[in-house]
């Protein structure tokens, strides 16, 4: 199982854009990079999720490079909305696969 | 529109006590997955299963057991609990395939929170 190393807390003002970067070295040829963010009181939902390069979807973009031992999730203009905890997880798309979160960033936007 | 649902979400019970916490998914996923939330320890694996009665131990199995009799619905048993029990406890589903839905994306509950006194 991959492990996943990230920032503990990042700081924004709103309307910046924020890049949280997550390490995977030792990532497996068939894993992929998924990002959740979490609410307080809620469960995590998913944000967006790729392979290889950038995926990019109404919410976020994901910048993946060629050595896929890294992953960055850039969010654009943030809001006081977007405050939450951020989570990178590398699984591999089968049955079985146990799905290991680390302990997250935690941003927090200010006005 | 809930996908995951978690058949409470407050309860409070007291030391040694049998506790039920139970999940069911309506997506048809062949992953169930149970984790617990802390201050400071962000989300643990504690068991997961990948088909019918079959289940694996996640990183804190002690203390739980789990059950899946069919494929949409996920239990985990608290067989006699405690203290250091009390926290947020989390489902999600997932289907391991990649696909449009995406590989092994998770679809969480809105959590169940024990007390234990």
């Amino acid at each position: 199982l991959a492990k996943t190393t990230q920032p503990i807390s990042m700081d924004s003002y709103e309307g910046q854009e924020v890049n949280i970067t997550c390490s995977h070295n030792n990532i497996a040829t068939n894993d992929y990079i998924t990002w959740y963010q979490q609410f307080p009181s809620q469960g995590p939902r998913f944000i967006i999720q790729g392979y290889k390069t950038k995926v990019t979807n109404e919410v976020a973009s994901l910048f993946i490079p060629a050595d896929r031992k890294s992953s960055t999730l850039s969010l654009p203009r943030v809001s006081l909305s977007d405050t939450a905890v951020y989570y990178c997880l590398v699984a591999r798309p089968q049955a079985g696969t146990a799905l290991i979160f680390g302990k997250g960033t935690t941003l927090s936007v200010s006005s | 529109d809930v996908k995951v649902t978690q058949s409470s979400r407050y309860l409070v019970k007291r030391t040694g006590e049998k506790v039920f916490l139970e999940c069911v998914q309506d997506m048809d996923h062949e992953n169930m997955f149970w984790y617990r939330q802390d201050p400071g320890l962000g989300l643990r694996l504690i068991y997961f299963s990948y088909d019918v009665k079959m289940k694996e131990k996640g990183d804190i199995p002690e203390g739980y057991s789990v059950s899946r009799e069919k494929k949409e619905r996920f239990s985990l048993i608290l067989e006699s609990a405690s203290t250091n029990q009390t926290s947020m406890y989390l489902c999600a589903s997932s289907t391991g395939l990649a696909g449009l839905s995406g590989a092994n994306v998770l679809t969480f509950g809105a959590g169940s929170r024990l007390t234990v006194l």
